[in-house]
């Protein structure tokens, strides 16, 4: 079966950095999607890797791994509006997307 | 300004009726998808049309329905069939050079 784990939550600080894991056994691979759900509302998009390596963009970055199934998603310099649950998803061999349960940020002052 | 909207925000129904919920979009995306989120867990997939006049069934497609007569529009009908209804309802679409989905700004429906 096709499968994507995420740590259900985190807590951090306001002003430090934390690195959210994404472990994926899918049915093909054609990217990587990370998306920024607030609570109440629809996810809205991050960051897209389909390519091993390091992918920058802002106070947010996005990893991939491809032979170990693994990427992270790295938040700099914390804000309170950072506060949200972070949803990675597969796009598999059919062109789907897979998602994972999402994680849980709590940013404390 | 192009988008994505679904109407209403909040819907509430009583147990045994059928109810529509509406996705219409201005992207001249062609991909267009329903999703169902229940609390703490990811986004499953109920419907997803390619093309106008064809859609798909996604992973939980009983107890609904949908239908795609044009590019801008994909309603999704919850029927009496679906057992839990009660969720936050998603509409995405995909199109052009970029791979990621946009989403509407959901449906929160309650069946009481």
């Amino acid at each position: 079966g096709q499968n994507i784990d995420q740590p259900t939550e985190m807590t951090a600080t306001e002003g430090a950095i934390v690195q959210i894991n994404c472990t994926y056994q899918t049915s093909g691979f054609n990217g990587l999607f990370w998306y920024q759900q607030h609570a109440g509302e629809a996810p809205t998009f991050l960051s897209y890797n389909v390519l091993d390596g390091l992918e920058e963009k802002g106070r947010f970055s996005s990893f991939l791994s491809r032979s170990k199934g693994y990427s992270y998603l790295l938040l700099k310099e914390l804000q309170m509006k950072d506060s949200a649950s972070y949803l990675c998803a597969v796009l598999d061999s059919n062109y789907q997307l897979i998602w994972g349960a999402g994680t849980k940020l709590i940013i404390k002052p | 300004d192009g988008g994505i909207t679904q109407s209403p925000k909040y819907l509430f129904r009583k147990e045994g009726q059928n109810v529509t919920l509406s996705c219409e979009q201005n992207l001249n995306h062609d991909a267009m998808y329903w999703y169902r989120q229940d609390p703490g867990q990811g986004l499953r997939l109920i419907y997803y049309s390619q093309i106008v006049n064809d859609f798909q069934k996604g992973d939980i497609a009983e107890g609904y329905s949908v239908s795609r007569e044009k590019k801008e529009s994909f309603p999704l009908t919850v029927t009496s069939a679906q057992k839990n209804p009660t969720a936050f309802y998603l509409c995405a679409t995909t199109g052009g050079d970029v791979p990621e989905q946009y989403f509407g700004p959901g449906t929160r429906l309650t069946v009481t």
